[in-house]
């Protein structure tokens, strides 16, 4: 059955510092992987996906995830955060019948 | 385009008491879901739809009915609730009838089943 692993449930950055948010996934065939954002009280947006091809994606808001098939892994990635950025972040694994989330990671921004 | 709407945005019940949460998309998606997302489980499907007059379960189906009498329409039915249901529910559509794309989002209902 397909799993997805979110290790970290909080990170706290500092605004302007960089940002890794991990996730690893089990799944038996070429998995399509999402990053979805969710802002307080909102809905979930999607920051990025992977289905095929070049392994490094670009998403919005200046976003950014490598998938590395050995590793299992699908994170995702920000140069520099910004204090808005400050949300719960999911990462997904498609399959027929929905996404299977991993169970989300808070980010806290610093001043 | 509205993208994909909710009501109400948040409801309080009784145990035992039925309701419906209503969700509309107006994408022309033929693919509806719904979730419910608990604190630090994720989002958890409930029921999915590929198109009209065709639903399906997901992982959590138990004390939930959907029925897609309409491309746009995907509500979801409380039968009897029970406070283990105090969740919050989104909807979310995608094109194509395929979960593998994209998938669009409501703003969710909030429940608290008392």
């Amino acid at each position: 059955a397909q799993s997805v692993t979110q290790p970290d449930i909080h990170i706290t950055v500092s605004e302007g510092a960089s940002l890794e948010l991990r996730c690893n996934y089990s799944y038996g065939a070429t998995p399509y992987l999402f990053w979805y954002v969710q802002s307080p009280g909102q809905g979930l947006q999607l920051l990025l996906k992977y289905f095929s091809g070049d392994t490094l994606v670009q998403g919005i808001k200046g976003f950014e995830a490598e998938f590395k098939r050995s590793q299992s892994s699908f994170n995702l990635r920000k140069p520099s955060v910004h204090w808005s950025d400050a949300a719960e972040y999911f990462c997904a694994v498609g399959r027929a019948d929905g996404l299977t989330f991993g169970k989300g990671t808070h980010l806290i921004i610093q001043p | 385009n509205a993208g994909v709407t909710q009501t109400p945005k948040f409801q309080v019940l009784k145990t035992g008491q039925s309701m419906t949460l209503q969700c509309a998309q107006d994408m022309n998606h033929e693919y509806m879901s719904w979730y419910r997302q608990d604190p630090g489980m994720g989002l958890r499907l409930i029921h999915y739809s590929v198109g009209a007059g065709i639903t399906d379960q997901g992982e959590v189906p138990n004390g939930y009915n959907v029925s897609r009498s309409t491309t746009e329409d995907f509500p979801l039915r409380l039968l009897s609730a029970a406070p283990s249901q105090t969740s919050v529910y989104f909807c979310a559509s995608s094109s194509e009838g395929s979960s593998y794309n994209e998938q669009f989002f409501g703003p969710g209902t909030r429940l608290t089943v008392l």
